[in-house]
């Protein structure tokens, strides 16, 4: 079965430390993979996906991630974090016989520390 | 361009009551997709609709319906409402036939179900 496994539920992190947010998939076939993150109260915003080639992406706001085939994986990291960066952060995978159908991880909440 | 619209932003219904829910994708988009988001089950996808059709559907029963008119737009309509059925939904539009490749959201429409 397809599935999406944030293992954190909650992280903390103080301002200025590096973030890495944990992301497992279970899919049959090559996966698009995609992190979103949403403030209170709003909608999604895609930080970065990964289709193929190269295995580490970057993306908005300064964040990366690495896709890991043999984990089937791909962790999201930033080397810095600001306060604003405070968020839910939901990992979801999808495909090309899914057509606009993603599967979400349970997501991971983000509080920085000052 | 303006982003993904939805209205209402927040509704309050009581049981036994129907519901519909509007989105206006970005310009250009032909694809629509519908989540719920609980803080239960998360992100859970509802259907896809692409040039009209309803391409995709997700495992909701069928009060959950939805339909995507000549020029993008998509309702949902919610039949005999449940308190269950109290969530986040959120309308995500994508440019065309691959719909995988990035999904938009929009702000979402808060649904209470007394």
């Amino acid at each position: 079965a397809q599935s999406v496994t944030q293992p954190d539920i909650h992280i903390t992190v103080s301002e200025g430390a590096s973030l890495e947010l944990r992301c497992n998939y279970s899919y049959g076939a090559t996966p698009c993979l995609f992190w979103y993150v949403q403030s209170p109260g709003q909608g999604l915003q895609l930080l970065l996906k990964y289709f193929s080639g190269d295995t580490l992406v970057q993306g908005i706001k300064g964040f990366e991630a690495e896709f890991k085939r043999s984990q089937s994986s791909f962790n999201l990291r930033k080397p810095s974090v600001h306060w604003s960066d405070a968020a839910e952060y939901f990992c979801a995978v999808g495909g090309s016989n899914q057509g606009g159908k993603l599967i979400f991880g349970q997501g991971t909440e983000l509080s920085v520390k000052p | 361009k303006a982003g993904v619209t939805q209205t209402p932003r927040y509704l309050i219904k009581t049981r036994g009551q129907q519901v519909t829910l509007s989105c206006s994708p970005i310009s250009g988009h032909r694809s629509v997709s519908w989540y719920q988001q609980t803080p239960g089950q998360g992100l859970q996808f509802l259907f896809e609709y692409f040039s009209e059709t309803q391409r995709n559907k997700g495992n909701f029963p069928g009060r959950f319906s939805g339909r995507q008119f000549s020029n993008s737009r998509s309702e949902m309509n919610v039949s005999t409402l449940e308190l269950g059925d109290s969530a986040l939904y959120l309308c995500a539009s994508s440019p065309g036939l691959r719909s995988y490749n990035e999904q938009f959201f929009g702000p979402g429409t808060r649904l209470t179900v007394l």
